[in-house]
């Protein structure tokens, strides 16, 4: 069956950092989601991208967000300078469709740690 | 704005004992409604969903859900857990015309069942 996957499932990193988190969603679909949760705190989106372009963002995803399609099937999460108010899971997810039929199917989550 | 609450943070059942959790969101329109689960170690998987139609759904594993439009609700049950149904549970909704994919979250629902 496919899936998402995402590497690295855990990554620790110094306040300051760049962080690059890697998904490689379904080969067949064409959305692509970052969500994160804070530890004890809800899974909350962060942007959603569909033809090389962001087509939505919430107001966590700030100018030290970036995303990206470099090629043909990886979707990265970029952090520029990292904070320690963003340890947290990382889920990528992706879906063949949008709207009323869009089921997302989500990856295992990347866990960043900011020391 | 749209928002999702799971009234139980932890939830401790014996196996064969019957579980319902609560999910209810604030959207006066049109929603799509989902629950997720996610066991220790893995990624989030859908157990069911409602679109439209019979209010009652089937999941996988056992579980259903029913839609209360009237109660803004969407509870999950099983009529008889199982030590393997230990995860965490998510209840998310996309809401609104423009319904591009973003999913909002529950703050999730930590099921432990005791063998």
């Amino acid at each position: 069956e496919p899936e998402v996957t995402q590497t690295p499932s855990h990554q620790v990193t110094q306040m300051g950092q760049e962080v690059i988190l890697r998904c490689v969603p379904i080969s067949n679909h064409l959305y692509f989601y970052w969500y994160r949760q804070i530890l004890g705190q809800k899974v909350e989106f962060l942007v959603s991208f569909y033809n090389n372009e962001i087509s939505e963002k919430s107001e966590i995803f700030d100018d030290q967000f970036s995303v990206e399609r470099p090629d043909g099937s990886n979707f990265t999460l970029k952090i520029r300078s990292t904070k320690l108010e963003d340890s947290a899971m990382y889920f990528c997810a992706s879906s063949r469709l949008a709207g009323r039929n869009g089921e997302l199917f989500f990856g295992e989550g990347s866990r960043l740690t900011v020391l | 704005a749209q928002s999702v609450s799971q009234h139980n943070h932890h939830v401790i059942l014996s196996e064969a004992a019957s579980l319902e959790l609560g999910c209810n969101y604030s959207y006066g329109g049109t929603v799509n409604l989902f629950w997720y689960v996610q066991y220790p170690g893995q990624h989030l998987q859908l157990l069911l969903k409602y679109f439209s139609g019979d209010p009652l759904v089937k999941g996988i594993k056992g579980f259903e859900a029913e839609f209360i439009k009237s109660k803004f609700s969407f509870n999950l049950r099983k009529p008889s857990v199982q030590w393997s149904d230990t995860a965490e549970y998510f209840c998310a909704v996309k809401a609104g015309r423009n319904q591009g994919g973003k999913l909002i979250f529950g703050q999730g629902t930590e099921l432990s069942v005791k063998p």
